[in-house]
């Protein structure tokens, strides 16, 4: 039973299309968040959302708006998608500080 | 403001011979410190982690790290390389009581038969 799962997997797309990547979680956790991975595999924050209420925001272009229908689901919207955008997407949540887990990622291709 | 430095982008080991991942933070309040483990195409799992307690902590795979406030580290050792660590290893800062968790630059470990 996964704990953080995120779909799709594996996203191919063209320049200039709109895409969602989703993201649940079991764990009961209060907070979750979007990292970017880049190519070169360095881990960035982009949002982070507690009990539904978004609290970061990390300079993260207005393309992209996350969405959290309840505290256990945070989905990511990217419009109009750049070549820059290509990356993997980390879906996470915690409790605190205790611990944070991570999906397995979104590998967005975009061409 | 909170950030984490990693030294050595990637380090290289021989089966068998002792691992030491350096990572050294900076923080303005007292940090909760992590390592993470990504092997090829997946996810991070998390190895340890330091939330004030016993200075030196001990992770899944054999790995340990010890947090050291004077010298603002939390390097991560083990003992023996097999050949099933080589991964990315990346060290991560948050702060008491939740937040975002900010990760150094990652280093890639190899290990050679």
């Amino acid at each position: 039973d996964t704990a953080v799962s995120q779909t799709p997997k594996y996203l191919v797309t063209q320049m200039g299309n709109d895409k969602s990547i989703k993201c649940e979680q079991n764990l009961g956790h209060d907070t979750m968040y979007w990292y970017k991975q880049d190519s070169k595999k360095f881990l960035k924050i982009m949002f982070s959302y507690n009990n539904k209420e978004l609290i970061i925001n990390e300079t993260v272009p207005n393309r992209f708006s996350p969405k959290s229908p309840d505290k256990a689901h945070l989905n990511l919207h990217i419009n109009s998608l750049e070549l820059g955008d290509s990356a993997v997407y980390f879906c996470a949540s915690s409790w605190q500080a205790e611990g944070y887990t991570f999906g397995s990622g979104t590998r967005l291709t975009v061409v | 403001a909170q950030s984490v430095t990693q030294l050595g982008s990637h380090v290289s080991v021989s089966e068998g011979a002792l691992v030491l991942l350096r990572c050294n933070y900076s923080s303005s309040v007292p940090p909760y410190l992590f390592w993470y483990v990504q092997y090829p195409n997946q996810g991070l799992q998390l190895l340890l982690k330091y939330t004030s307690a016993a200075t030196l902590v001990k992770g899944i795979n054999g790995f340990e790290a010890e947090f050291k406030k004077s010298e603002t580290s939390f390097h991560l050792t083990k003992p023996s390389a097999h050949m099933s660590d080589a991964a990315e290893y990346f060290c991560a800062v948050s702060r008491k009581g939740g937040g975002k968790l900010i990760f150094g630059q990652g280093t890639e470990l190899s290990v050679k038969p």
